[in-house]
């Protein structure tokens, strides 16, 4: 089991750049949720998707943020334009939705800085 | 609504020290606790986990035990090693197979040799 994997592990971009996230989920797990980490804020739940149909986005800061989870071994998280205060760590989650049981796994990250 | 509320660090203990990180809860219905971790560099990990009252979750030499009179769920351990330097996060999913986790802010804990 190779685990959630996300990519890149760290970018650096432009402000005003497009910036796309990308996570690929435990085989199997069909709930993946998108989470921010800043000092400031600590962690934050920007989207989840159940059966790669997004069930709460009221996380997501603004119109700039934008998650698509075409099917269930793969999401992205889309930042357009990027901005400095958009720098943090976002981390991907998958789970496997089965009664009481909510066995989150993380992936390593990714940190995004905005200059 | 459900919120966690974790004590606030950095906690900094000599290795071999007793540990204890407050966390405390406020929830409808029968939520499941957690307790999670994240070393330097890395995504959260799942360090130990009660899904009922009374329960004990343990994990490493960490325990948590889910007391539902004092809505706690704090994290012991008993002699801290040097290789357990990470942050600690408390988290509580609500009861059933919906919904997310609701994590506290998270207490970095240090120890020094």
């Amino acid at each position: 089991d190779a685990g959630v994997i996300q990519s890149p592990r760290h970018e650096v971009t432009e402000m005003g750049q497009e910036v796309t996230l990308r996570c690929k989920p435990i085989s199997g797990h069909n709930s993946l949720f998108w989470y921010r980490q800043t000092m400031m804020r600590g962690l934050e739940l920007l989207i989840y998707f159940n059966n790669n149909v997004p069930i709460d986005d009221s996380g997501m800061p603004e119109d700039r943020f934008s998650a698509k989870m075409p099917n269930a071994s793969f999401s992205t998280l889309k930042i357009q334009p990027s901005e400095p205060r958009d720098s943090a760590v976002y981390f991907c989650a998958s789970r496997r939705r089965t009664g009481g049981e909510y066995g989150y796994t993380f992936g390593s990250g990714t940190r995004l800085t905005v200059v | 609504g459900n919120s966690v509320t974790q004590m606030e660090g950095p906690v900094t203990l000599s290795e071999e020290a007793f540990l204890t990180i407050n966390c405390t809860y406020t929830a409808t219905g029968y939520p499941s606790l957690f307790w999670y971790v994240q070393y330097p560099g890395e995504g959260l990990q799942l360090l130990l986990k009660a899904t009922k009252a009374d329960d004990k979750g343990s994990n490493k030499g960490f325990e948590a035990t889910y007391r539902k009179e004092t809505t706690s769920f704090h994290l012991e351990k008993g002699s801290v090693q040097v290789s357990d330097s990470a942050v600690y996060f408390c988290a509580l999913g609500p009861g059933g197979s919906q919904g997310n986790l609701i994590f506290g802010k998270g207490t970095k804990l240090s120890v020094k040799p």
